[in-house]
């Protein structure tokens, strides 16, 4: 099946930092990820749609300035959370629909990014 | 908006059992409902997926089964076992709209 790697698994931080993670689509192009944010115990919420080569799309309470996002290729989108606090610590995860294995609807989700701000 | 309710929030099962999960949707417009396991610190993992044109999928020991009238979706678990202890998480979409996750089901399956 569809393969979707994120960079790091984990990261601890300062606050006031900025820190980018990275979601690659492994074995197929992805015009359009998607970045969600998990707090413990806790279902997935979007956060954003990231789209090739535009602007992403936020969901409605995400600010867009401190969640900066950018899909510069058809297997690369980019997730910076800009001026951390311990607030924004969380599990924040991506997918990718693929037609590997499924159809154009499909979703494969990356292994995650535990983000702790300190 | 779509709105997706799940239950049971946990459930315990003995090795070997079944498990039953049961979620709902409010968009007659959705058209794909997937299900994912999630295991302790990892991302979610597609498990088995329905259409809309379909209204019963098997894939070994798991199943969906899928009533568009009443708008509810369920996931079947045979002969549980304890490496089938996880949060579960069903989700609906239509077409390349994102999903809209339930609140995920805690499963463990007692040895």
């Amino acid at each position: 099946g569809a393969v979707v790697s994120q960079h790091p698994s984990r990261v601890i931080c300062k606050s006031g930092t900025s820190v980018k993670i990275e979601c690659r689509s492994l074995d197929f192009q992805a015009t359009t990820m998607f970045w969600y944010r998990q707090f413990p115990k806790q279902s997935l919420m979007l956060m954003a749609t990231s789209n090739e080569g535009s602007k992403a799309t936020y969901e409605q309470g995400v600010e867009k300035d401190k969640f900066l996002i950018n899909h510069a290729s058809l297997t690369l989108s980019t997730l910076t959370v800009t001026s951390a606090h311990p607030e924004d610590s969380s599990f924040y995860i991506c997918s990718a629909p693929g037609l590997a294995g499924g159809g154009a609807d499909t979703q494969y989700f990356g292994p995650g990014t535990r983000l702790t701000v300190l | 908006g779509e709105n997706v309710e799940q239950h049971p929030s946990t459930l315990s099962v003995q090795e070997g059992d079944s498990a039953v999960i049961k979620c709902t949707y409010s968009d007659s417009a959705s058209n794909y409902f997937p299900w994912y396991k999630q295991e302790l610190g990892k991302g979610p993992q597609l498990i088995i997926d329905i259409r809309s044109n379909v209204g019963e999928k098997k894939d070994q020991r798991i199943a969906v089964t899928l009533n568009k009238t009443a708008k509810h979706f369920s996931l079947h678990i045979t002969e549980t076992q304890p490496e089938d202890s996880a949060v579960y998480f069903c989700a609906a979409s239509s077409g390349n709209t994102p999903l809209v996750f339930g609140k995920g089901t805690r499963l463990s399956v007692i040895a």
